[in-house]
This record gives structure tokens, C-alpha cells and sequence, in this order.
């Protein structure tokens, strides 16, 4: 199985500034047919988890623009460019290259 | 717009079984994959299952193959889980989530709690 490893595991972050969460993977994501699965999800309290970021770097439907993703291989990283109240919350890296996809551990993102 | 409702969670003993549902609407379900995910009171996310779009093919984490069925009913928009010989480590929040375009997770459900105890 694919371990995704993600850092830090805590981001106290000051609102209006940016925040990075990485994310590692035991072995290359890049799938036979030349993509990288790698997606990003934020679950904020009480809530089930929410599509961002989908191969890498493609933000999906309502996702605002201040999340981006980035990396290739086996290293990714998420970066918040001003983080907002509505942020607050844990973040998932998550790998569907192959059966058994896996996420990383978790990342809890809130304001000092 | 894209709706997944689980439903069926509840308190039962160790060596149980129990059979959850995700009701789908607001898309042609035949058309897409669905998966089981589950999260342990306070833990992170852990991959349970997933159904092709036609029921061609079917995959299980090894924690609870043999054990768990995933199935579907395309007349009726519903996916299931059927789940055995249930463990307290079982117990978690099952959510349901359609699998999309780029082989994302791209809708969820709210969630429905198992809780295994005796």
C-alpha cells in the first residue's frame, strides 16, 4: 500500500496569512496513463470531508483561488495564500493512483 | 445538484451485521464509481470500498475484506454495505462519495455512525 506522510501534522496560522501543508508518498503517483493522482480535502468541524484539489494542482467547482497545489512525483504540497476564519479545520492528502487509495494522517489547520 | 444521503448506522454488539445505504440524486448514478470511506471517532480518513459504475468490479481495503460487501442498485440510486462479523474497530463514521472525472472523491455524504459495542 501507498503511506502518505503529510507535514506538520498542526499549522497555527495567523489570519490573513499564508499557510503550507506537505505531503509525501512511499512511492511515485504517477499512474500508466502519465497523470498523478494526488487530491487534497478539507474537513472542517462537524462536517464530512470537501473536494479542493484534484491531480495536483486543479481546484475544483467553488474552490476559491487562494488554494493551490503543487508537486510532482512523490512530493505535493498545499498552500493557503491568505488564510480566512472558514479555513479552520483538518486537511487530507489522498492518493487514487492505485487500489488501496490511501490518505495521509491528517493536518489541522487553525488561527493562533 | 449532487446529493448523498447514508443511511442506516447504529449501535450493535461485536459479531453483528449490519447494512448501510447511500441514496443518490441529483446525477446519473449508473454513470459513476461509488466508494466507502470511514473515519474512527477522532482519527483521520481510512478507504473502505469502492463499486465500478456497473457493479463489474469491486475492491476492499484488507481490514475488512471478507467481512463487508459493497453493492448497488442502479434502478433504485442506492449503493450499500453490507457489513459481518463486525469488530469494535469498526466503529467510525461511514460516509459514501462518488467517484469522478481524474479518479476523485469529488461528492460526499453526511455520514451515518456505526458504533460496534457490547
Amino acid at each position: 500500500d501507498i503511506v502518505m506522510t503529510q507535514t506538520p501534522l498542526s499549522s497555527p496560522v495567523t489570519l490573513g496569512q499564508p499557510a503550507s501543508i506537505s505531503c509525501r508518498s512511499s512511492q511515485s503517483l504517477v499512474h500508466s496513463d502519465g497523470n498523478t493522482y494526488l487530491s487534497w480535502l478539507q474537513q472542517r468541524p462537524g462536517q464530512p470531508p470537501r473536494l479542493l484539489i484534484y491531480k495536483i494542482s486543479n481546484r475544483f467547482s467553488g474552490v476559491p483561488d487562494r488554494f493551490s497545489g503543487s508537486g510532482a512525483g512523490t512530493d505535493f504540497t498545499l498552500k493557503i495564500s491568505r488564510v480566512e476564519p472558514e479555513d479552520v479545520g483538518v486537511y487530507y492528502c489522498t492518493q487514487s493512483t492505485q487500489f488501496p487509495w490511501t490518505f495521509g494522517q491528517g493536518t489541522k489547520v487553525e488561527i493562533k | 445538484q449532487v446529493q448523498l444521503v447514508e443511511s442506516g448506522g447504529s449501535v450493535v454488539q461485536p459479531g453483528r451485521s449490519l447494512t448501510l445505504s447511500c441514496a443518490a440524486s441529483g446525477f446519473t448514478f449508473s454513470s459513476n464509481g461509488m466508494h466507502w470511506v470511514r473515519q474512527a471517532p477522532g482519527k483521520g480518513l481510512e478507504w473502505v470500498a469502492v463499486i465500478w459504475y456497473d457493479g463489474s468490479n469491486k475492491y476492499y481495503a484488507d481490514s475488512v475484506k471478507g467481512r463487508f460487501t459493497i453493492s448497488r442498485d442502479n434502478s433504485e440510486n442506492t449503493l450499500y454495505l453490507q457489513m459481518n462479523s463486525l469488530r469494535v474497530e469498526d466503529t467510525a463514521v461511514y460516509y459514501c462519495a462518488r467517484w469522478g472525472e481524474s479518479k476523485r472523491l469529488d461528492y460526499w455524504g453526511q455520514g451515518t455512525l456505526v458504533t460496534v459495542s457490547s
